[in-house]
């Protein structure tokens, strides 16, 4: 079954830890991205990779970080320098086969006790 | 950065009225993109739009990219209950390096 899967879909933190969200694709896109929701807001784009083993800052990513190490999984890390990190990721592909698309994985609510 | 403009921030319909929002920005974009969420889940893509003025249906829903290249619609016809969610869009800006920018978003709401 072809797609984008996020794991786990809830997941529960405690201050001062580290966190590895996971995203994983069979889709056989380049681009992968990594997205925060909060309540009230737009998108807002945390880290991109148009390739393996490179990847680039997005607006707000100060306190996370990611890896590229297979074209299938794209992970990001929530450090505990993140000042508020509870909220929902969101992965997404990138393709251009057919114009410039992205596609959503179901997410993950990451919640900080 | 760049900012997209939704609106309405929601809407509350009888089922079986039609429905229309739109999102306007001060810059041009080259792709504009529609989105439904449900609550808890990923968006999931309705419509994709490349060109200046094309106009895209999928089903009941149908959206336009803008001749300005500033904006775009999204429409519903003949509202059903499961059409209850968040719509978004998204677009990205000419000169962008494969980022996108997105709207706030349209809750939708339909009385059965």
């Amino acid at each position: 079954d072809g797609g984008i899967t996020q794991s786990p879909k809830y997941l529960f933190r405690k201050e001062g830890q580290n966190v590895t969200l996971s995203c994983e694709q069979n889709l056989n896109h380049d681009a992968m991205y990594w997205y925060r929701q909060d309540p009230g807001q737009g998108l807002r784009l945390i880290y991109y990779s148009q390739i393996v083993n490179d990847f680039q800052k997005g607006d707000i990513a100060e306190g996370y970080s990611v890896s590229r190490e297979k074209k299938e999984s794209f992970p990001l890390t929530v450090t505990s320098a993140q000042k508020n990190p509870t909220a929902f990721y969101l992965c997404a592909t990138r393709t251009d086969l057919v114009g410039d698309t992205q596609y959503f994985g179901p997410g993950t609510r990451l919640t900080v006790l | 950065g760049q900012q997209l403009n939704q609106s309405p921030q929601s809407m509350f319909i009888q089922e079986g009225e039609d429905v229309s929002m739109n999102c306007t920005s001060s810059s041009i974009f080259n792709t504009w993109l529609w989105y439904k969420q449900d609550p808890g889940e990923g968006p999931v893509l309705l419509i994709a739009l490349y060109k200046a003025g094309e106009l895209t249906s999928n089903g009941r829903l149908t959206a336009q990219f803008g001749i300005t290249r500033k904006d775009s619609f999204l429409n519903i016809s003949a509202s059903i209950p499961s059409d209850v969610g968040i719509y978004f869009c998204a677009g990205r800006p000419r000169g962008s390096n494969y980022k996108l920018t997105f709207g706030k978003g349209t809750l939708l709401t339909v009385n059965p």
